[in-house]
C-alpha cells in the first residue's frame, strides 16, 4: 500500500527553537494533513493542504505542499512547552480515488521534546 | 457542540470475550473511520464508512466488525479471533478528505 515517510522520528530542542519536520510520498497526493497528538488523546488537525505549492500558517505553525505533490512541511516557531508531543502528516494519494474516497495514508510520526 | 465522543476511555475486558466500542459524531459527516495504535506507532486502518449501511474493510480487519445503521454511530466489535487486542482505539469523521478524531478508547485485554 501506500507509505509515507516521515522525518525526524524524534527531535529534542531548547525553548525558543524553530522546529522543522517533513513527509514524502512515493507518489502523488491530493491532500496533505498534519496533526498533533498529546499522550493518550486523540490527534487534533493543525494544518490541512489542498493545493500543490500552498502555504498555510496557524499561529507559530506553518505548512506547506510540496511543488511535485509528494511532500509536505510543517515549521513550528519559537517552540514553547507545551508544543510537546506527537505531529503526524497524513494525505490522500491521487490514486485512492473512487472507493477510497477520504481514505487517508499516515505518517509514523515526530516525537517533539521541548526543554525549558 | 460539536465533535466526536467515545466511550468508555478506558476498557478492560478479559481474554475470549467479544467487546464493542462506541463511536458517536454531531458533526453531520458522511465518513466514518476506525484506527488502531499501538505504542510508538503509527495509525491503522481497521474499518471506514463513507454513507450509513455501508462500510469497506481498512488495512487490518480481521478480528473485528463494524456497523453503520445511523449516520452518527459507527461501533467497533473487537472479537475473540483478534489476536492482540490491546491497544489505542481512535475513530475519526470526515467530510471530505479531512478528517477529525476523537479521544480514543484504551482497551486492554487481560
Amino acid at each position: 500500500g501506500q507509505q509515507l515517510n516521515q522525518s525526524p522520528q524524534s527531535m529534542f530542542i531548547q525553548e525558543g527553537e524553530d522546529v522543522s519536520m517533513n513527509c514524502t510520498s512515493s507518489s502523488i497526493f491530493n491532500t496533505w494533513l498534519w496533526y498533533k497528538q498529546d499522550p493518550g488523546e486523540g490527534p487534533v488537525l493543525l494544518i490541512a493542504l489542498y493545493k500543490a505549492g500552498e502555504l498555510t500558517s496557524n499561529g507559530r505553525l506553518t505548512a506547506q505542499f510540496g511543488i511535485t505533490r509528494k511532500d509536505s512541511f510543517l515549521n513550528i516557531s519559537a517552540s514553547i512547552p507545551s508544543d510537546v508531543g506527537i505531529y503526524f502528516c497524513a494525505g490522500r494519494s491521487v490514486n485512492a480515488g473512487g472507493t477510497s474516497y477520504g481514505k487517508l495514508t499516515f505518517g509514523q510520526g515526530t516525537i517533539l521534546t521541548v526543554h525549558p | 457542540d460539536g465533535g466526536i465522543t467515545q466511550s468508555p476511555k478506558y476498557l478492560f475486558r478479559k481474554e475470549g470475550q467479544n467487546v464493542t466500542l462506541s463511536c458517536e459524531q454531531n458533526l453531520n459527516h458522511d465518513a466514518m473511520y476506525w484506527y488502531r495504535q499501538d505504542p510508538g506507532q503509527g495509525l491503522r486502518l481497521i474499518y471506514y464508512s463513507q454513507i450509513v449501511n455501508d462500510f469497506q474493510k481498512g488495512d487490518i480487519a480481521e478480528g473485528y466488525s463494524v456497523s453503520r445503521e445511523k449516520k452518527e454511530s459507527f461501533p467497533l466489535t473487537v472479537t475473540s479471533a483478534q489476536k492482540n487486542p490491546t491497544a489505542f482505539y481512535l475513530c475519526a469523521s470526515s467530510m471530505g478528505d479531512t478528517q477529525y478524531f476523537g479521544p480514543g478508547t484504551r482497551l486492554t485485554v487481560l
